[in-house]
């Protein structure tokens, strides 16, 4: 069972609020990732991290921010939120090295924008 | 750029029977592929991580194959029960580059029925 935690797991807000979507791991994994997720569609990164104070974006443009000041948690903060923020959103941490890393992924956020 | 294409993208089965997801990839320069499962509205589950230089792996009822020089893996459900009963999704993480990027399939749709 994966030690993997977000919240909150639904978020109904209007446009241009301010949202922190949470994460939080308790395996110590140095590896997390945010990806957003459309509903029948693939999952897609928008940031990563491989350790404390070291983030990056992934392959999709992302008006979102992340941020890693402790290796259990990365929050992720939209400044003003769209109705195009309509999503899921899917925090993963992974294990041990690059060629047999697994995911873990939280139970998702989803996301409703106004 | 890798593109992971999954067939069928849906499946119904009578409870019971046996059955296989299939996967394919365009560039075989891949550490690994990885299967996950996804209930509704959650997060992914990882089932079966196979490495670059490995044929198979099992685990219980499943059993996930791969031919990276072909660009395919499949996922072999034994005895199917209800249970089973969700999106499975199959990922290559590319070797090189970028190697911190996986690459998702759309997902089958499994429905086993009692």
């Amino acid at each position: 069972e994966a030690d993997i935690y977000q919240t909150p797991r639904y978020l109904v807000i209007g446009t241009g609020k301010k949202i922190t979507l949470e994460c939080s791991q308790t395996m110590g994994h140095d590896k997390m990732y945010w990806y957003q997720q459309d509903p029948g569609m693939e999952l897609h990164l928008i940031h990563y991290s491989y350790g404390v104070n070291s983030t990056e974006k992934g392959d999709l443009s992302s008006e979102s921010t992340v941020s890693r000041i402790r290796t259990e948690h990365f929050p992720l903060t939209l400044e003003s939120a769209r109705p195009s923020h309509t999503s899921q959103y899917l925090c993963a941490s992974g294990n041990r090295g690059q060629t047999n890393e697994k995911l873990f992924f939280g139970s998702g956020t989803q996301l409703s924008v106004l | 750029k890798q593109e992971v294409t999954q067939i069928p993208a849906a499946l119904s089965v009578p409870e019971g029977e046996n059955l296989v997801l299939n996967c394919s990839f365009t560039d075989s320069a891949i550490y690994n592929l990885q299967w996950f499962r996804q209930d509704p509205g959650k997060g992914l589950t990882s089932l079966l991580l196979i490495q670059s230089s490995q044929r198979e792996q099992t685990s219980g009822r499943l059993n996930a194959s791969l031919d990276k020089s072909s660009g395919r893996s499949t996922l072999y459900i034994a005895a199917s029960q209800p249970g089973d009963s969700a999106t499975y999704l199959c990922a290559v993480r590319r070797s090189g580059g970028s190697n911190y990027k996986l690459t998702f399939g759309k997902g089958t749709l499994l429905t086993v029925n009692p």
